[in-house]
């Protein structure tokens, strides 16, 4: 089985240009979340979406926002980037709306870098 | 506020030479504690999720263990391949929480 999937794995933009990141998430997972990791830290939450609602947000700005289709793959999009953006940014698949530890499983991240 | 903090920051250990990573915590109360880990570059592979203290769990060289306020990851003979980031997290009861991260233990193994 396929596991979590990213695209794009790596890309760079321009200060204030926007960005849209993908995920899949493993078949049979209903629910997705996406993580932030700057380098030198541990991932931090930005969003969790479970059957197309969100479930869930973490202190970032509304420059970040997300959506989750009928196919339960989902879209991580921000807005006017800064320098400070640059980081990976992980999405993590679980099959329900609790985010049970022991399921939950992370893709290999999208590359963001902003100059 | 739910924390983590891991210790030490980075080891550097001989093929061979067993120590143990460390995973203190403060959380309302504990739905699991999580143990993955990273290689650079890559997402987080999962390793063990913990419930309860006194909970162990083991995989390999390495080996987890819960308490009320830490866990330790002990690694055995560790080989050159073990090296990678390993990440501890915690998510606690109330509501349907994300998981918290510590900011990572990174581990070295030398031939």
């Amino acid at each position: 089985d396929a596991g979590v999937t990213q695209s794009p794995t790596h890309l760079i933009k321009t200060r204030g240009q926007h960005v849209t990141l993908r995920c899949s998430p493993i078949s049979g997972h209903k629910s997705v979340s996406w993580y932030q990791q700057v380098l030198g830290q541990g991932p931090q939450f930005i969003f969790q979406y479970y059957e197309k609602e969100e479930r869930g947000r973490g202190n970032f700005p509304d420059r970040f926002s997300a959506r989750q289709f009928p196919n339960y793959s989902s879209e991580l999009n921000v807005n006017a980037l800064l320098l400070g953006d640059s980081a990976l940014y992980l999405c993590a698949s679980s099959p329900g709306q609790r985010l049970s530890g022991n399921t939950i499983y992370f893709g290999e991240g999208s590359w963001l870098t902003v100059v | 506020e739910d924390q983590v903090t891991q210790s030490p920051e980075a080891l550097r250990l001989q093929e061979g030479e067993s120590s143990s990573l460390n995973c203190s915590y403060t959380v309302s109360g504990l739905r699991g504690l999580f143990w993955y880990r990273q290689d650079p570059g890559k997402g987080p592979e999962f390793l063990f999720t913990l419930y309860s203290a006194g909970e162990e769990k083991e995989k390999e060289r390495l080996k987890a263990t819960l308490t009320k306020k830490e866990s330790f990851l002990h690694i055995t003979a560790p080989k050159p391949e073990d090296s990678a980031t390993y990440l501890c997290a915690v998510q606690a009861t109330a509501g349907n929480t994300p998981l918290v991260f510590g900011k990572g233990t990174r581990l070295s193994v030398i031939a």
